[in-house]
């Protein structure tokens, strides 16, 4: 049973660019939530997806967008990126609200 | 504003001893508190605790929540060197279903 899976695992982007990260869920789970975790830090819900739209928001600019497929893997978009968006981004799925979310092992985004 | 606080924010001990890790919480609307542990990357989850006084226990690990006084416990009796990880708690929010969690608390065992 794959658990939840991210790729890539490491990224390293300038100021100013765009990053597409992506997430596979946890087989049997159709909700996918994005949290950023800055070093030192826990981490801090971005938004989350279920069948395909964007159902909660967190207080992240609009620079940070997101889709689902019908296949519930996700991705998260960032634009315009700041050194402050350098992070552990973590994806999690979940099959019901309210259930479990389980963590996927993160992409560690660099933005010099 | 939702918030968890977690202490101590670090801790040193030796293999063999006991800790007790500690969350609050002030949230507009709860639906469940959880531990995760997090060795690298990944948060792997722990225990998921919705009913107060009502002890979870997996192994040496076990933990219990405080309705009243907005509160839980992780504790970790006779500890291992694998217990070192940074422990995360989490309240889920229930209607908005999103997590919001502590800093953490690092723990760090010394053979």
């Amino acid at each position: 049973d794959a658990g939840v899976t991210q790729s890539p695992t490491h990224l390293i982007k300038t100021r100013g660019q765009q990053v597409t990260l992506r997430c596979s869920p946890k087989s049997g789970h159709d909700t996918v939530s994005w949290y950023q975790q800055a070093l030192g830090q826990g981490p801090q819900f971005i938004f989350q997806y279920y069948e395909e739209e964007e159902r909660q928001r967190g207080n992240f600019p609009d620079r940070f967008s997101g889709h689902q497929f019908p296949n519930y893997s996700s991705e998260l978009n960032v634009n315009a990126l700041l050194l402050g968006d350098s992070a552990l981004y973590l994806c999690a799925s979940n099959r019901d609200p309210g259930e479990t979310q389980y963590f996927g092992p993160g992409t560690r985004l660099l933005v010099l | 504003e939702d918030k968890v606080v977690q202490s101590p924010l670090s801790l040193v001990v030796h293999e063999g001893d006991t800790v007790t890790l500690n969350c609050s919480y002030e949230v507009t609307n709860f639906r469940s508190l959880l531990w995760y542990k997090q060795e690298k990357k990944a948060p792997t989850f722990l225990f998921m605790l919705t009913s107060s006084g009502i002890e979870k226990k997996s192994g040496r690990l076990s933990s219990i929540l405080d309705k009243k006084e907005l509160s839980s416990i992780l504790n970790i009796t006779a500890t291992q060197t694998g217990d070192s990880a940074i422990y995360l708690c989490a309240v889920d929010l229930g209607n908005t279903d999103k997590l919001i969690f502590g800093t953490g608390t690092r723990l760090q065992v010394f053979p």
